[in-house]
């Protein structure tokens, strides 16, 4: 069974921190690994990756992956509140065409 | 507009009174699924369609039914809801194997009592 496991489960730090989220997964017929921020409503998709080793980077977030260790994290450089979120790290399997959604990180940035 | 569309967005109901909820996509996406969402436990899949009348259990399909007559339709039907079903469910959609293009609903609160 897929598996995908996110730490912390919640953070809570002030504006301008640097947060580091954690992904590890176990999936069969891994071929890539999607990032989703959600806010109030649905998931919203920040990054895919598929090698290991190649930071993907938007703004104030960056993400790397590292297929040998079956993890990922992602980075969020002088945070504002704006990105109080759940982040969602997803796994996808290749045979099933689907994505494994972990629990994610709620991650709360106060003024 | 590219969208998924469910609804409704809000749903109050009683122990054991069959409902559906609607989930429609304009893309033409082969690729359509069911999650429901709980605090803590993430999204996890209920049901999933790769093209029209193919469907397949997912991780938690107990106590739902689902159907796939016309590719841009995918209702989730409820038979006899229970308060554990009480929920935040999402629809989605995308071509297959197109993981980076998947497209979510806005979402169904579901409140059973």
């Amino acid at each position: 069974e897929d598996k995908v496991v996110q730490s912390p489960l919640s953070l809570v730090v002030h504006e301008g921190d640097t947060v580091t989220l954690n992904c590890s997964y176990e999936v069969t017929n891994f071929r890539s690994l999607l990032w989703y921020k959600q806010e109030k409503k649905a998931p919203t998709f920040l990054f895919m990756l598929t090698s290991s080793g190649i930071e993907k980077k938007s703004g104030r977030l960056s993400s790397i992956l590292d297929k040998k260790e079956l993890s990922s994290i992602l980075n969020i450089t002088a945070t504002q509140t704006g990105d109080s979120a759940i982040y969602l790290c997803v796994p996808y399997n290749n045979a099933g065409n689907m994505l494994t959604f972990g629990g994610g990180t709620r991650l709360m940035v106060k003024p | 507009e590219a969208q998924v569309t469910q609804n409704p967005r809000y749903l109050i109901t009683v122990t054991g009174k069959k409902l559906t909820v609607t989930c429609s996509q304009n893309m033409n996406h082969e690729y359509m699924s069911w999650y429901r969402q709980d605090p803590g436990l993430g999204l996890r899949q209920i049901y999933y369609s790769m093209n029209v009348e193919v469907t397949d259990k997912g991780d938690v399909p107990e106590g739902y039914k689902v159907s796939r007559k016309e590719k841009r339709n995918f209702p989730l039907i409820l038979e006899s809801p229970s308060p554990n079903q009480t929920s935040l469910y999402f629809c989605a959609s995308s071509f297959l194997g197109a993981e980076k293009g998947y497209t979510f609903g806005s979402g169904t609160r579901l409140t059973v009592v």
